[in-house]
């Protein structure tokens, strides 16, 4: 069956702190691979997507995605997180618009 | 500025009331999609429109009503709703399968039409 896990539901980092969130999936073929951001009572906005070549790509916002087959993952990268990062983060696969999206991490950050 | 328009944001109404959300794209993209997220749940597919033709029904009750007129404008028409239906509507679009190049497909998404049923 496919679908995404994103494990953690809720994550806080200092202002500053680098920032990693994790994303698996399960997908029959090679997936189209994405991340968005909601801001609170807002829609989705592309952070980025990964379809091919190379594994690592980047984004908007400073936010950079790696791509790893062996690991069925895709998780998604920022060095140093500002206040305004604060946000729900979705991590999604699919392609042709049939996305599949995961439940969200919930992003504080604290000054 | 997602180049995906809903109206209207916010929309309070009655469980008798009937009203309609809008949703208008200006991307030149050929599929349409409704959304409901409700809290603590993740992004629910309601419906899909691909050139027009709807494509998906994801089991949606017959209370929501879609309708796509034209590539550019989707409208979901809501009847008789209940308190359980309070969400968040999104509305998003992408190009897909434009002659024969296939495409990545991602969505854009509207900022949504937070409803709330009495």
């Amino acid at each position: 069956a496919q679908s995404v896990t994103q494990p953690d539901i809720h994550i806080t980092v200092s202002e500053g702190a680098s920032l990693e969130l994790r994303c698996n999936y399960s997908y029959g073929a090679t997936p189209y691979l994405f991340w968005y951001v909601q801001s609170p009572g807002q829609g989705l906005q592309l952070l980025l997507k990964y379809f091919s070549g190379d594994t690592l790509v980047q984004g908007i916002k400073g936010f950079e995605a790696e791509f790893k087959r062996s690991q069925s993952s895709f998780n998604l990268r920022k060095p140093s997180v500002h206040w305004s990062d604060a946000a729900e983060y979705f991590c999604a696969v699919g392609s042709q618009g049939n996305l599949i999206f995961g439940k969200g991490t919930k992003l504080s950050v604290k000054p | 500025e997602t180049g995906v328009t809903q109206t209207p944001r916010h929309l309070v109404m009655g469980m008798t009331n009937k009203k309609s959300l809008k949703c208008e794209q200006h991307l030149g993209h050929n599929a349409m999609y409704w959304y409901k997220q409700s809290a603590k749940k993740p992004l629910e597919l309601m419906f899909v429109y691909n050139f027009k033709e709807q494509t998906e029904n994801n089991s949606v009750p017959s209370r929501f009503s879609p309708e796509c007129p034209n590539s550019s404008h989707l409208f979901l028409h809501l009847h008789t709703l209940q308190p359980e239906d309070s969400a968040l509507y999104l509305c998003a679009s992408s190009q897909v399968w434009k002659r024969k190049i296939l495409n990545t497909g991602e969505l854009f998404f509207g900022e949504g039409s937070r409803l709330t049923v009495l």
